[in-house]
């Protein structure tokens, strides 16, 4: 089993729709959890931090599930500039961080 | 706001040249990170630095080398450049349990 394991899409939706990313991970000692986007050509930047308790920042929303060892992101309303891959990405009890390669989200008009 | 540079955006080098890509963080972080992108692998970390003179492998160090001789600054060596180099270099630091952050990246072309 791969260690961050995700969707390598693209998710095409349109624009309003409500979206789903789901990631699994396969170290049961992951203590840190992120989603980041990145633009074409760019670097990562963090989206948001992932908490025990799940958490909202406006139209996103991640949860972490331990038991079944995944977290997802839901996005809401979907706008075009939300077009981006989706990057999950899981740190354990050391210094680096393990990276899914990432889902690809298209919204259309 | 945490600013991680990156000497350049872009490179062209030819084969057998040596490389070195330099990274700068303004936030006094202890860890820092050298990882390359290629599409369909993700991102894959080459070395990793948790203080100054501290330097550790990651998963693909083979043709790389790293020098830290100073906490803000983390420079990526190609000794010798070969084709299978040209990728987009990503360089990242963070301070310990928050998350990491990244310079600009360099795309490095070899001919």
């Amino acid at each position: 089993r791969k260690e961050v394991e995700q969707d390598p899409g693209p998710f095409n939706v349109p624009e309003g729709a409500t979206v789903a990313f789901n990631c699994t991970y396969s170290n049961s000692a992951s203590q840190s959890f992120f989603w980041y986007r990145q633009d074409c050509r760019k670097e990562p930047k963090l989206l948001m931090s992932v908490y025990s308790s799940g958490n909202e920042d406006g139209r996103f929303t991640a949860q972490l599930n331990r038991a079944s060892q995944y977290i997802s992101l839901l996005i809401r309303d979907s706008k075009l500039s939300d077009s981006a891959t989706y990057l999950c990405v899981v740190k354990g009890q050391g210094f680096s961080f393990i990276f899914g390669k990432g889902t690809r989200l298209l919204v259309k008009p | 706001d945490v600013k991680v540079t990156q000497s350049s955006r872009y490179l062209v080098k030819r084969t057998g040249e040596k490389v070195f890509l330099e990274c700068v963080q303004d936030m006094d972080h202890e860890n820092m990170f050298w990882y390359r992108q290629d599409p369909g692998l993700g991102l894959r970390l080459i070395y990793f630095s948790y203080d100054v003179k501290m330097k550790e492998k990651g998963d693909i160090p083979e043709g790389y080398s790293v020098s830290r001789e100073k906490k803000e600054r983390f420079s990526l060596i190609l000794e010798s450049a070969s084709t299978n180099q040209t990728s987009m270099y990503l360089c990242a630091s963070h301070p310990g349990h928050t998350e990491a952050f990244f310079g600009q990246g360099t795309r490095l072309t070899v001919v």
